[in-house]
């Protein structure tokens, strides 16, 4: 069966400071894959997607970019943090199929003090 | 390009009361629809999907909902809430573009709390 994992669980970090979140897929080949936000209140906001490696598309201008460097393997990064960045950041996969059914990572808690 | 709206953005209820999340989607073409839950600080988790057939479609935990074309809505539904239902709740579409679906798009969420 097919797992997605996404770490850390919660991070904290200083505004100005790097940033790197990674996402693995397991169980699949060749997937689709997005990064969310999640602000409160405000729903999901797709921020990237990828439908194969080194294939990334940007949703929104942002200080975040991704990057794909390996098929199951999705890298949520930042050079110098702002406050805005704080949030709840989703990674997701789909296999194309069944209407382009999403599954869900845990998330990362990311506060930016 | 399709949109969501979910009418509700909190419900309460009471235990044992019967529910329903109100979804309303608009979109020139045919679509997917979907109804994820998400609980405090965790992922989001697919509860049923509409892809073709009946329109009545069971999913877990319980609910069920309806695809009413005419209506264009896809409304989430269960006869009697748990405390353990308690969580936010999203309906999502995708276009039926014939290839590779890449995104969905989703509503801003309906926050369902029940009561004792």
């Amino acid at each position: 069966s097919q797992t997605i994992h996404q770490w850390p669980a919660t991070l904290v970090q200083p505004v100005g400071s790097p940033l790197s979140l990674e996402c693995t897929v397991e169980g699949t080949s060749n997937p689709n894959l997005y990064w969310y936000r999640q602000a409160a209140g405000r729903g999901l906001q797709l921020l990237f997607y990828s439908v194969g490696i080194g294939q990334i598309s940007s949703e929104v201008p942002q200080n975040l970019s991704a990057s794909r460097p390996q098929d199951r393997q999705f890298i949520l990064s930042s050079k110098k943090l702002l406050l805005s960045d704080s949030g709840f950041y989703l990674c997701a996969w789909s296999a194309g199929t069944g209407g382009g059914i999403q599954y869900f990572g845990a998330g990362t808690r990311l506060s930016v003090l | 390009a399709q949109s969501v709206t979910q009418l509700d953005s909190q419900v309460p209820v009471f235990e044992e009361a019967p529910v329903e999340l109100r979804c309303n989607y608009s979109s020139s073409v045919s679509v997917y629809l979907f109804w994820y839950v998400q609980y405090p600080n965790q992922g989001l988790q697919l509860l049923l999907k509409y892809l073709s057939g009946s329109t009545l479609v069971k999913g877990i935990n319980g609910f069920e909902a309806e695809f009413n074309k005419s209506q264009t809505s896809f409304h989430l539904r269960k006869p009697s809430v748990h405390i353990s239902d308690t969580a936010e709740y999203f309906c999502a579409v995708s276009r039926d573009s014939g290839g590779s679906n890449y995104k969905l798009t989703f509503g801003k969420g309906t926050l369902l709390t029940v009561n004792p």
